[in-house]
């Protein structure tokens, strides 16, 4: 099975920073890593795909980049709703795995 | 509009058997791939199980041997029969749409919809 480390598990941060989350796999995957958002009672929300690809109506905020093994997610201007937990997924192969998921918190 | 309703949850006895479903609106479960993912209380997401538009089926080692992944296409519904239960399967259980994209001859799901999910609680 792939296994997906992200990192760090949590980050502190304020609003209008610039934050980085990254994503790493045991094997390649191509360019196949999803993010996903999750908000606490709620069920996750798709993010990017494809590494890059913005699903839409996600602010433009939100980018994504890499591809083998190492991938991030930035968000270039935190909004206050920008607070939560961020998931990465590898669509390569299954079991489709989800990174143990990066908690962002409001400084 | 897209919908996912999963229903079934509830306590029930280490050893024991449980059936979730997950009703889909405004889309053919049978066209598509559909998951389970399941998030055990406080922590982070896992992949249970998928079955394929073809019918091909696949499990996390976790389940795998215990869990079924199935549908009904008259009733446009998912199932997910879960057998000889253990604590460790207490969760909250998604039930999820993947959408399908194809470039250059290769092709990845995503996860674009999700249900509100179910709660599944394994004690004695």
């Amino acid at each position: 099975d792939i296994q997906m480390t992200q990192s760090p598990s949590s980050l502190s941060a304020s609003v209008g920073d610039r934050v980085t989350i990254t994503c790493r796999a045991s094997q390649s995957i191509s360019s196949y890593l999803n993010w996903y958002q999750q908000k606490p009672g709620k069920a996750p929300n798709l993010l990017i795909h494809a590494a890059s690809s913005l699903q839409g109506g996600v602010p433009s905020r939100f980018s994504g980049s890499g591809s083998g093994t190492d991938f991030t997610l930035t968000i270039s201007s935190l909004q206050p709703e920008d607070f939560a937990t961020y998931y990465c997924q590898q669509s390569y192969s299954t079991p489709y795995t989800f990174g143990q998921g990066t908690k962002l918190e409001i400084k | 509009e897209v919908q996912l309703v999963e229903t079934g949850g509830g306590l029930i006895q280490p050893g024991g058997s449980l059936r979730l479903s997950c009703a889909a609106s405004g889309f053919t479960v049978s066209s598509n791939y559909m998951s389970w993912v399941r998030q055990a209380p406080g922590k982070g997401l896992e992949w249970v199980s998928v079955i394929y538009s073809g019918g091909s089926t696949y499990y996390a080692d976790s389940v795998k041997g215990r869990f079924t992944i199935s549908r009904d296409d008259s009733k446009n519904t998912l199932y997910l029969q879960m057998n000889s239960l253990r604590a460790e399967d207490t969760a909250v259980y998604y039930c999820a749409r993947l959408e399908r994209y194809c470039s250059g001859g290769s092709c990845y799901s995503v996860v674009d919809y999700w249900g509100q999910g179910t709660l599944v609680t394994v004690s004695s």
